[in-house]
């Protein structure tokens, strides 16, 4: 069965700490999508990053970092310099190879806290 | 370019009655996809449509249905609502189908039952 887990339930960092967040994910497929979702208080999933299985390089956009790492089956997302408008839900998500479409598989969550 | 609408943002309802939201996907999207959240369950998938079709049903009962419209609108009923209905329900939208395709949420609708 198809999972995905983050196991960081809630961090809390002061402004300009680096964060990372887990994820952890199990498929038997060889071909899948990764993907992390950021959700603020305002309630929509706002998309950061989709990762296919056969790219496993690292990814920077700014401050935010991804590191996929496919013997540990891990797609861990760092911020560096935390700032407060970084506050939200983060969620890691796996495509479902047992749906044909575009339906993903969401891990429960990180809620991220950052305080000035 | 409009990002994904969703209406109601807020319901009340009681138990047993129905209710149908409404999502507009980003303008040239063809699919559109719904999930539940709650603090329980966290997000689960409830079904995807394309093209007017259903193409993929996640585990609800079927109490929970859809339906998508030529302008790629969509309206998901939920009947004979329970207690444990009450959630944030999502829609996304997408270009094409399937996981390389980037999905657009909406900002959700908040049911609660009771």
């Amino acid at each position: 069965a198809q999972k995905v887990t983050q196991a960081q339930t809630e961090i809390s960092v002061v402004e300009k700490e680096d964060v990372t967040l887990d994820c952890v994910y199990e498929t038997r497929d060889t071909t899948y999508y990764l993907f992390w979702y950021k959700q603020p208080p305002s309630g929509e999933l706002v998309f950061l990053i989709r990762r296919n299985s056969f790219d496993e390089q690292n990814e920077i956009s700014g401050r935010y970092s991804w590191n996929f790492q496919k013997s540990t089956s891990s797609f861990n997302f760092t911020i560096t310099a935390s700032q407060v408008v970084d506050s939200a839900v983060y969620f890691c998500a796996l495509s479902d190879t047992n749906q044909a479409g575009t339906a993903l598989i969401f891990g429960k969550g990180t809620t991220l806290s950052v305080s000035s | 370019k409009a990002g994904v609408t969703q209406t109601p943002r807020y319901l009340i309802k009681t138990r047993g009655q129905q209710v149908t939201l409404s999502c507009s996907p980003i303008s040239g999207h063809r699919s559109v996809s719904w999930y539940q959240q709650t603090p329980g369950q966290g997000l689960q998938f409830l079904f995807e449509y394309f093209s007017e079709t259903q193409r993929n049903k996640g585990n609800f009962p079927g109490r929970f249905s859809g339906r998508q419209f030529s302008n790629s609108r969509s309206e998901m009923n939920v009947s004979t609502l329970e207690l444990g209905d009450s959630a944030l329900y999502l829609c996304a939208s997408s270009s094409g189908q399937g996981a390389s395709y980037e999905q657009y949420f909406g900002p959700g609708t908040r049911l609660t039952v009771t």
